[in-house]
């Protein structure tokens, strides 16, 4: 089958750097998106790593490795409002291509 | 620029009761996709619509059904309605003008809370 697993909940400080991954099971896809929900909102689209390497946008920076099934979402310099949930989604390559989103890691903003 | 806009933003109803929710894409936009999100769940995808036509379907039985509008616009019909179908349900929108494959991201509404009493 087809899944993406991530951690359900991780906690930092504000300032601090965290990064939070999301492996995967799929035979192949196009590519990894990372979305943000805060509570009782919408998600919001961060980044999208078609190919291996880094992708940074700001503070936050999107990884992917496609030989290890395994990416990751790093926020840097953490601000309280980064309290959200982030979730990692793949579209599989092949005739069954609908969108599949991970379950959402919970990030706690410690002060 | 408006963005993707949901109707209504609450709703409840009752088991075996039929529901419509309503979405308008982002300006633009031409694809529109429909997810339900249970709580503390990442959502998971119901249908597509692109050219006024249902693209792809994900693994929820007929009761869930929609219809895509000339404008683009989208409605989700739900039938019969159960306890278990209470959820947040996302409307999102992107352009699909690049075929099935097409990586857009996609850009949600901030979705329809249905309850089912």
């Amino acid at each position: 089958g087809q899944s993406l697993e991530q951690p359900s909940e991780v906690t930092a400080v504000e300032g601090a750097i965290v990064q939070i991954n999301c492996t995967y099971q799929t035979s192949g896809f196009y590519g990894l998106s990372w979305y943000q929900q805060h509570d009782g909102g919408a998600p919001t689209f961060l980044s999208y790593n078609a190919l291996d390497g880094l992708e940074e946008t700001g503070r936050f920076s999107s990884f992917l490795s496609r030989s290890d099934s395994y990416g990751y979402l790093l926020l840097q310099e953490l601000q309280m409002k980064d309290s959200a949930s982030y979730f990692c989604a793949v579209r599989p390559a092949n005739r069954d291509d609908k969108i599949i989103f991970g379950k959402g890691t919970r990030l706690h903003i410690l002060p | 620029d408006a963005g993707v806009t949901q109707s209504p933003t609450h709703l409840i109803k009752t088991r075996g009761q039929q529901v419509t929710l309503r979405c308008s894409p982002k300006s633009g936009h031409d694809t529109v996709s429909w997810y339900q999100q249970a709580l503390g769940q990442g959502p998971q995808f119901i249908f597509q619509y692109y050219e006024e036509e249902e693209r792809q379907r994900g693994n929820f039985p007929d009761r869930f059904s929609g219809h895509q509008f000339p404008n683009y616009s989208s409605e989700l019909n739900v039938n019969a309605l159960l306890l278990g179908d209470s959820a947040l349900y996302l409307c999102a929108s992107s352009l699909g003008g690049t075929g099935q494959y097409s990586n857009q991201p996609q850009h949600f509404g901030d979705g329809t809370r249905l309850s089912i009493l």
